[in-house]
């Protein structure tokens, strides 16, 4: 069986510093692996997500991810953060090749910018 | 089209009662899912949607709780006889198969008391 572990539920850090949402993963098979985030009374938006190719991925926003296969990982990683990147972030896997299937979510890190 | 859309966005109920939650799905996605989330906790697969078929079920947490998607468009999740334990965020998502990524709804908050 799948499963995610988000290792830390909060994150608090100053406008302009860099960040690093960690995320690890267990599977016995190949899996995509996604970041989705949450902002306040909002639904889930995908953010970036890794399906194969480069093991670095990015969005639109700044943020980035790395695809490590040896040690099971895909954190999350923002040079400079902004107040407007408050919000809670759910790392997700699947191994369904139709992504966005059966996803297994993490428990969330919320990451709080303070100006 | 406005995304993903679902009604009620809350839902106050005594235990015991039935209730019954709708999603609209983007019109040309033809997947949708259910999701449940605990507080504190990432969304849990419950069940999807292919067209009007339910391809999968097994996740459903119990025979209280069912889906459908009668002519493969919107879609309702019904609980039957609701206990505190059901008391979550119920999230729809849907998808264009094989092309695209799961667009989430904005959910329906069920409280039973």
């Amino acid at each position: 069986a799948q499963s995610v572990t988000q290792l830390d539920s909060q994150v608090p850090v100053f406008e302009e510093a860099p960040v690093e949402l960690r995320c690890n993963y267990s599977s016995s098979v190949s899996v995509y692996l996604f970041w989705y985030v949450q902002y306040p009374n909002q639904g889930l938006q995908l953010l970036l997500k890794y399906l194969s190719g480069s093991t670095l991925v990015e969005s639109i926003n700044g943020f980035e991810a790395e695809f490590n296969k040896s040690q099971t990982s895909f954190h999350l990683r923002k040079p400079s953060v902004h107040i407007s990147d408050t919000a809670e972030y759910f790392c997700a896997v699947s191994q369904d090749m139709e992504y966005g299937n059966k996803l297994v979510f993490g428990a969330g890190t919320i990451l709080r910018v303070k100006s | 089209d406005t995304g993903v859309s679902q009604d009620p966005r809350h839902k106050i109920t005594k235990r015991g009662q039935n209730v019954t939650f709708r999603c609209d799905p983007i019109s040309e996605h033809n997947r949708l899912y259910w999701y449940r989330q605990t507080l504190g906790q990432g969304p849990e697969f419950l069940t999807y949607f292919q067209n009007e078929a339910q391809l999968e079920k097994s996740r459903l947490l119990s025979d209280r709780f069912s889906a459908e998607r009668p002519k493969g468009s919107f879609s309702t999740l019904e609980i039957q006889r609701t206990e505190q334990g059901d008391s979550a965020m119920y999230l729809c998502a849907s998808s264009y198969l094989l092309t695209g990524e799961a667009f989430f709804g904005q959910g329906t908050r069920l409280t039973v008391v």
